[in-house]
């Protein structure tokens, strides 16, 4: 099985400063055919169901404000948030799709610090 | 608008079978792959497999094949999850999700259901 460790496991950021959340594959998840990486960002918020916000590792679904942003490549990955919002307090997991079973990082706890 | 509207909380007793149930509408039920998510007490996200509800193709996690049954009727939009015999260990809220991509087998959850909380206690 693919592991996904993310880094930080909780994380405290002042409002309007930039919080970063990294993810590690124990294999690679680019995908030579396409040159794409088999990776997503999900949040999720207490009591409500995660909601997609990154796909293909850099790929904001629709809707998502654009402070979110994917990047990385490979076994390294990283989700960024430009500017903290009090919105944006939830968990985060990165998941990679390359191989089955389908893999999730264990989450990281985004707080206002 | 895209809904996945899950059947409701309930408890059971170990030993005991369950069918919990997703009902889809605002787009073409049989040409989106539809998973299933595992997230216990506290604790993260578990994929334990997905339907293709066009031929019935499933693709399960090896952590819960033959555990559960990931089923799917297109005539009601309707796709489910079976246990034959619950376990205290099975106590969780179940998540039903779309996959991104019509007719793409590729994990990539873009509309959830509301989740249904599974409590299994004697």
């Amino acid at each position: 099985d693919i592991v996904m460790t993310q880094s930080p496991d909780s994380l405290a950021v002042s409002l309007g400063e930039r919080a970063t959340i990294k993810c590690k594959s124990s294999q690679s998840l680019l995908y030579s055919s396409n040159n794409k990486n088999d990776l997503v960002w999900y949040q999720q918020k207490p009591g409500q169901p995660p909601k997609l916000l990154i796909y293909w590792a850099s790929t904001r679904q629709s809707g998502v404000p654009d402070r979110f942003s994917g990047s990385g490549s490979g076994t390294n990955f990283t989700l960024t948030i430009s500017s903290l919002q009090a919105e944006d307090v939830a968990v985060y997991y990165c998941q990679q799709y390359s191989t089955i079973p389908i893999t999730f990082g264990q989450g990281t706890r985004l707080e206002i610090k | 608008e895209v809904q996945l509207v899950q059947s409701g909380a309930e408890v059971q007793k170990p030993g005991e079978s369950l069918m919990i149930s997703c009902k889809a509408s605002g787009y073409s039920f049989s040409s989106y792959w539809i998973g299933w998510v595992r997230q216990m007490p506290g604790k993260g996200l578990e994929w334990m497999g997905s339907i293709y509800p066009g031929d019935s193709d499933t693709r399960y996690s090896p952590s819960f094949r033959g555990q559960v049954t990931i089923s799917a009727d297109k005539s009601i939009a309707t796709a489910y999850l079976q246990w034959s015999s619950l376990k205290a260990s099975d106590t969780a809220i179940f998540y039903c999700a779309r996959h991104l991509r019509p007719a793409r087998p590729e994990v990539i959850f873009d509309y959830w259901g509301q989740g249904s909380l599974v409590t299994v206690s004697s």
